[in-house]
């Protein structure tokens, strides 16, 4: 079965400092990955996903992750920390070759962002 | 377009009675999916429609939890008898399916808080 793990339950980081948010999946097929960040008191929202075009990704607010295969990772990085950063991010990978027909979330990483 | 809309935002019972959540998905999207997430614990699946039917219920916890999708359109996911273990928050999902070639990512509702006391 496929799983993930987020390093840091919690991450604090100052304003326009890099942001690293850490994620590790496993599966035993090629994955789907995605990064979904949820804002207090709302839904998940897409920032971004893979699935095997570029295995270095760019998504919304100026985030980016990259695919590596060989440390089955599937990091979160933003050059500059704003505060409205702030809010819980989760890494989810779908099971099935094809489609996201069931998507498997990690625990979640809290980030704040200090002035 | 309107987004997946969830009804109610907050429900606090006590345990034993029974709570009804509703989801409107987006219009055309054929998946539609429930996920739970217990207090400081990952999001975890509990079931996925496609149209009115359910392609994956491995995640339903128990008996107690009864989902429906009547038409395809909305769908409401019942507990009843609640218990306490059962507070949480409870997110809906919709997506488009594309057939073979997969679906479109998920689309979130803003969860109903599930308080069983």
């Amino acid at each position: 079965a496929q799983s993930v793990t987020q390093l840091g339950s919690h991450v604090s980081v100052s304003e326009g400092a890099l942001v690293l948010l850490r994620c590790n999946y496993s599966s035993s097929v090629p994955p789907y990955l995605f990064w979904y960040v949820q804002y207090p008191n709302q839904g998940l929202q897409l920032l971004l996903k893979y699935t095997s075009a570029a295995t270095l990704v760019k998504g919304i607010n100026g985030f980016e992750a990259e695919f590596k295969k060989s440390e089955t990772s599937f990091h979160l990085t933003k050059p500059s920390a704003h505060m409205s950063d702030a809010a819980e991010y989760f890494c989810a990978v779908s099971e099935g070759e094809t489609s996201y027909d069931k998507v498997i979330f990690g625990p979640g990483t809290s980030l704040s962002v200090i002035p | 377009e309107a987004g997946v809309t969830q009804f109610p935002s907050h429900s606090v019972i006590e345990k034993g009675q029974t709570v009804t959540l509703r989801c409107d998905p987006i219009s055309g999207h054929d998946n539609l999916y429930w996920y739970r997430r217990v207090m400081g614990k990952e999001i975890k699946f509990l079931l996925h429609f496609v149209k009115e039917s359910k392609q994956d219920e491995s995640g339903m916890p128990n008996n107690r939890f009864l989902a429906e999708r009547t038409g395809g359109t909305y769908s409401t996911l019942k507990v009843q008898p609640a218990e306490l273990e059962d507070s949480g928050v409870y997110f809906c999902a919709s997506s488009k399916r594309f057939g073979g070639t997969g679906n479109s990512p998920l689309h979130f509702g803003n969860g109903t808080r599930l308080t069983v006391t």
